[in-house]
Parts: structure tokens; C-alpha cells; sequence
């Protein structure tokens, strides 16, 4: 089975401060994994993906995230945090053979001017 | 850009009713998908859809939902007798064939059931 936890359902950092919103994943095969983001209102976005190439991912908007198989990471981060990042992330892990997406239960983004 | 299109954007609908909800998938996509989203909670699968059949669902996919590709460009989720527990918000997605391939979501419809 797959499945993946968000710590920290809220986070809340400084505009111009490092943006870090932790995901830990659990999959009995190799996963690909995935971050969304919500806007108020608004339906799920792709940030980045993982698909078993490259470890660290660069997604829009700035943001990246490094996948670490020893850890069973893939933790989302951005170096300096922008208003207009204030949103719901969700992470989310894809099931064996199927193209159906496990998600986390989101982690809510504060940007404090 | 393509992009997968939902209706309505909300619906209240009262206990016990039918409801459809509707989706344009993105044209060249295969697989088909209905998500739903309790308010406070975590988006959760309730099934996908491939070759004109369900291809796997979630023990939330009960008797009471069903999934439809009425024609080439629509895609629906009906609920046949709706309870209050099932207002959220219902987003649809789709993906090309492949499981490194992102489902594109649309914006999804909030159905309040009272």
C-alpha cells in the first residue's frame, strides 16, 4: 500500500524566508511522488513530480524538492518565500500499477509579510 | 493550454436526491478520475476510469455512485440518493496513459447537500 504524511498541517514563514513543508512517504515499490498546490478556491496544480530520474526536482514557481530513498523523503522547499505562495501543498504518491494518487493531508502556508 | 472543466461549480442539492456532476476531461487523455475533498480534510480517490470501465475505486465508491462517459467529451460522477456526509468539494481529473504522468485536475464542484 502506499501512502505519504505531511507534517505540520500549518506553516507559517516570513516573506523572503527558506519555505520547507515535509513529506514522508511509505510504498512496498519504488514511488513516483508528487506535489500539488491549492489556491483558495481554486483545484489542484502540479508543483513538481518524481518519476525515478533525477532526486531533486525543480518545479514552477521556484520551488523544489529532493527525493531521499534512505529517508523516504521528498520534502518541498524554496529558498526565499513570496506572498503569493500562501496556499494548501499537498503531497501525494501514486499506487502500484494504477494511476490513482494517494494524498497527504496538506499542509497550509503562511507568508507573513 | 488544455485544461479539464468541471459543472457545476456548486450545487446544493437536498437529502436524498440524484446528482450529476460533470467533466471534460482533456481531449487526448485515457484515464479518467473523480477525487473528493471534505472541507478541513485530505483529497481522497474514489475511482478511476480507462477503456470505458472503472478500473479501480475506493471502498468510499460505494452502491451510490456511479461513473459515466456518456459520450467522446463528457465524464460523470452521479450519486443516486445523496446523505449530508457526502458535501465536499469533487474534483475530476485526467491523465495520459502511464504511471509517470500527471492527472490534470479541474477546479473541481462543491456540492452542499442539506
Amino acid at each position: 500500500a502506499q501512502s505519504v504524511t505531511q507534517l505540520g498541517s500549518h506553516v507559517s514563514v516570513s516573506e523572503g524566508a527558506l519555505v520547507l513543508l515535509r513529506c514522508n512517504y511509505s510504498s512496498s515499490v519504488p514511488p513516483y511522488l508528487f506535489w500539488y498546490v491549492q489556491y483558495p478556491n481554486q483545484g489542484l496544480q502540479l508543483l513538481l513530480k518524481y518519476t525515478s530520474a533525477a532526486t531533486l526536482v525543480k518545479g514552477i514557481n521556484g520551488f523544489e524538492a529532493e527525493f531521499k530513498k534512505s529517508e523516504t523523503s521528498f520534502h518541498l522547499t524554496k529558498p526565499s518565500a513570496h506572498m503569493s505562495d500562501a496556499a494548501e501543498y499537498f503531497c501525494a504518491v501514486t499506487a502500484t500499477g494504477a494511476n490513482n494518487l494517494f494524498f497527504g493531508t496538506g499542509t497550509r502556508l503562511t507568508v507573513i509579510p | 493550454e488544455p485544461e479539464v472543466t468541471q459543472t457545476p461549480s456548486h450545487q446544493v442539492t437536498q437529502m436524498g436526491q440524484e446528482v450529476i456532476l460533470r467533466c471534460v476531461p482533456i481531449s487526448n487523455h485515457l484515464y479518467f478520475y473523480w477525487y473528493r475533498q471534505i472541507l478541513g480534510q485530505k483529497v481522497e480517490f474514489l475511482v478511476s476510469f480507462y477503456n470505458n470501465e472503472i478500473s479501480e475505486k475506493s471502498e468510499i465508491f460505494d452502491d451510490q455512485f456511479s461513473v459515466e462517459r456518456p459520450d467522446g467529451s463528457n465524464f460523470t460522477l452521479k450519486i443516486r440518493s445523496t446523505k449530508l456526509e457526502d458535501s465536499a468539494m469533487y474534483f475530476c481529473a485526467s491523465s495520459e496513459i502511464g504511471r509517470n504522468t500527471e492527472a490534470f485536475f479541474g477546479q473541481g464542484t462543491r456540492l452542499t447537500v442539506v
